[in-house]
């Protein structure tokens, strides 16, 4: 089935460190994003990718870092200049120039400060 | 800038009870509309969409009419089962820029047997 794979589901990180968070599609899909959930609250956009080798800043970009090497693949870091990384992080991909066409989600995954 | 407005929740109701969960956009051009739904601990899944002014989606009971007039995108269900207890978040996307979702806050649905 296609779908897109986030990895892990939880994830722990130390103060001063930096951790990585996987995002995997295999929908055949040209754009890429990921989003912050905080409780209550609905998503904000970090980054987005509409093509291979180039990303975006989305709305709250500061202290993380993408890339785009791959179609399949939108790797997100959270650096330790995010000083609020506790979230629920979600990433999603999209078929571009088609009007309508709606973002497929993963499972997400979620951060905690130790 | 774009933005979209949803009730406040939780909305509690008992089963087979019917719900409206109210949904107000702004946006610049033309939007496309969607519902998504967040079962605890998961992704979001697209409930429904429309595209274009008086389109009505609909899937699993649940429908929506995009009303260009009074920009709203307001979420029905004549019967609400125990399991639609979710989070419900209304969004657009615009075909211009970076074309991501704009979300607004969610709302809770709590259904009691």
């Amino acid at each position: 089935d296609g779908g897109i794979t986030q990895s892990p589901k939880y994830l722990f990180r130390k103060e001063g460190q930096n951790v990585t968070l996987s995002c995997e599609q295999n929908l055949n899909h040209d754009a890429m994003y990921w989003y912050r959930q905080d409780p209550g609250q609905g998503l904000r956009l970090i980054y987005y990718s509409q093509i291979v080798n180039d990303f975006q800043k989305g709305d709250i970009a500061e202290g993380y870092s993408v890339s785009r090497e791959k179609k399949e693949s939108f790797p997100l870091t959270v650096t330790s200049a995010q000083k609020n990384p506790t979230a629920f992080y979600l990433c999603a991909s999209s078929i571009q120039g088609i009007k309508g066409q709606p973002q497929h989600f993963g499972d997400g995954t979620r951060l905690s400060i130790l | 800038g774009d933005s979209v407005t949803q009730m406040e929740g939780p909305v509690t109701l008992s089963e087979e009870a019917f719900l409206t969960i109210n949904c107000t956009y702004t946006a610049t051009g033309y939007p496309s509309l969607f519902w998504y739904v967040q079962y605890p601990g998961e992704g979001l899944q697209l409930l429904l969409k429309a595209t274009k002014a008086d389109d009505k989606g609909s899937n699993k009971g649940f429908e929506a009419t995009y009303r260009k007039e009074t920009t709203s995108f307001h979420l029905e269900k004549g019967s609400v089962q125990v399991s639609d207890s979710a989070v419900y978040f209304c969004a657009l996307s615009v075909e211009t820029g970076r074309r991501a979702l704009t979300f607004g806050s969610g709302t809770r649905l709590q259904v009691q047997p």
